[in-house]
C-alpha cells in the first residue's frame, strides 16, 4: 500500500521569508511525486513532480521541491513567500507498480503580510 | 481550450435521490478520474477510467457508478444519494493511460458541491 504524510495542518510564514511544506511518503519501488495546489472553492492546481534524476525539482510560481530517498521525504520549498501563495497544498504519490495517485490530507499555508 | 470542466457547480440532494455528475475535458487525454474532497481527509479516488472503454474501482467506490462515454466524457451516478455522500467531487483527466509505468500529470476540474440531506 502507498500512503502519504502531511504532518503540519497549518503553515504560518511572514511575506518574504522562506517557506517549507513537509511531505513524507510510503510506497513499494521507486515512488512518482507530486505537489498541486488549491485556492478557495476551485480545483487542484499541479504545481511540479518527481518522476527520476535530479533531486531538485523546480515548478510553477518559483516552488521547488526536494526529493529525499532515504528520508522518504519530498518538501515543498519556496525562498520568499508572497501572500498570493496563501492556499491549501497537496502531496501525492504513485508508486511505479500502482495505477493510482495516493494524496495526502493537505497543509494550509497562510503568508502573513 | 477550457481543459476540465464539470457539472453541476452546486447540487442538494434529498436522501435516496438519485444524479449523474458530468464531466468533459478537450486534452485529447486517455485518462480519467472521479475523486472526493472531504474535510482532513485530502481527495480519494473512487473510480478511474484508464482509457476509453474501461472504468475500475478505486479507494471508495461503494455507493457509485460511473460510465465513459466516450474520449472526452466520465460522468459519475449516485443511484441512492446518502448524507455520508456529501462532499466536494473532482474530475481529473491525464494523457497517458493510467498504468503503472507512468507518472502522467493529472489535470483536475473546478468540482461539484454536493450536499445530500
Amino acid at each position: 500500500a502507498q500512503s502519504v504524510a502531511q504532518p503540519e495542518d497549518q503553515v504560518n510564514v511572514a511575506e518574504g521569508n522562506p517557506l517549507t511544506v513537509k511531505c513524507t511518503y510510503s510506497v513499494s519501488g521507486n515512488p512518482y511525486l507530486f505537489w498541486y495546489v488549491q485556492y478557495p472553492n476551485r480545483g487542484l492546481q499541479f504545481l511540479l513532480k518527481y518522476i527520476t534524476g535530479d533531486n531538485l525539482v523546480k515548478g510553477s510560481y518559483g516552488f521547488e521541491a526536494e526529493f529525499n530517498k532515504s528520508q522518504t521525504s519530498f518538501h515543498l520549498k519556496k525562498p520568499s513567500a508572497l501572500v498570493s501563495d496563501s492556499a491549501l497544498y497537496f502531496c501525492a504519490v504513485k508508486g511505479a507498480g500502482s495505477y493510482q495517485l495516493t494524496f495526502g490530507k493537505g497543509t494550509k499555508l497562510s503568508v502573513i503580510p | 481550450n477550457a481543459g476540465v470542466t464539470q457539472t453541476p457547480k452546486f447540487q442538494v440532494l434529498k436522501t435516496g435521490q438519485s444524479m449523474t455528475l458530468q464531466c468533459a475535458q478537450d486534452m485529447n487525454h486517455n485518462s480519467m478520474y472521479w475523486y472526493r474532497q472531504d474535510p482532513g481527509m485530502g481527495l480519494r479516488l473512487i473510480y478511474y477510467s484508464a482509457s476509453e472503454g474501461t472504468t475500475d474501482k478505486g479507494e471508495v467506490p461503494n455507493g457509485y457508478n460511473v460510465s465513459r462515454l466516450n474520449k472526452r466524457e466520465f460522468s459519475l451516478r449516485l443511484e441512492s444519494a446518502a448524507p455520508s455522500q456529501t462532499s466536494v467531487y473532482f474530475c481529473a483527466s491525464s494523457e497517458l493511460a493510467g498504468g503503472p509505468i507512468y507518472a502522467d500529470t493529472q489535470y483536475f476540474g473546478p468540482g461539484t458541491r454536493l450536499t445530500v440531506l
